[in-house]
């Protein structure tokens, strides 16, 4: 499994654009990049997944260099309820388990 | 489908006790994985099956956690003798194949071991 770094934490303010962004060096030619949101309380829930270039769902879009080694998620005018914990993972259909990093809490103030 | 439920929501037991959580995967899945949750070590993966069968037990902190899928509708975590540092949130989720995506998880069990 390639490994992925992102930061720790974000702070952001309500009605502005989020930009989470991911490393992954040793992407393989068959991972997909994939994104899970964890609210407080909760298990962690899909929110995106890309392979390259852009790809964007009601809920937030995903930019991906033509490298792929790195990725940005990206989400439009949060409120307070964005607030969670963001976690980067990259694998392919063979990958066989999730593992999960560190994640990156975003705190939205108002 | 009500996703995967998970039971108790919270419990509180004494430190030597045996502890049983229960998971209800979505019908149709063929995978099930259980996830332990901390604020020092985040979600570690603990275990996983497939068709009812464990296929990765290598997150299992020691021979006190064991799990069991008897049945696709079924799996339980039991922790026997229980102790203050398995204290955690624990996750199941289910996922029809495996890779990155369409992984449902339940709402988890709070476990408190005093």
């Amino acid at each position: 499994l390639a490994k992925t770094t992102q930061p720790i934490s974000m702070d952001s303010y309500e009605g502005q654009e989020v930009n989470i962004t991911c490393s992954h060096n040793n992407i393989a030619t068959n991972d997909y990049i994939t994104w899970y949101q964890q609210f407080p309380s909760q298990g962690p829930r899909f929110i995106i997944q890309g392979y390259k270039t852009k790809v964007t769902n009601e809920v937030a879009s995903l930019f991906i260099p033509a490298d792929r080694k790195s990725s940005t998620l990206s989400l439009p005018r949060v409120s307070l309820s964005d607030t969670a914990v963001y976690y980067c993972l990259v694998g392919s259909s063979n990958t066989g388990k999730l593992i999960f990093g560190q994640g990156t809490t975003l705190q939205v103030k108002p | 489908d009500a996703g995967v439920i998970q039971s108790p929501r919270h419990e509180v037991t004494e430190m030597g006790q045996e502890v049983t959580l229960r998971c209800k995967p979505i019908s149709g899945h063929d995978y099930l994985f259980w996830y332990r949750q901390t604020m020092m070590r985040g979600l570690e993966l603990l275990i996983y099956f497939n068709n009812n069968v464990p296929i990765d037990d290598s997150g299992m902190p020691e021979d006190r956690f064991s799990a069991k899928m008897p049945n696709a509708s079924f799996s339980t975590l039991k922790i026997q003798p229980s102790e203050p540092r398995d204290s955690a949130v624990y996750f199941c989720a289910s996922s029809f194949g495996t890779g990155t995506i369409g992984y449902t998880f339940g709402s988890g069990t709070r476990l408190t071991v005093v």
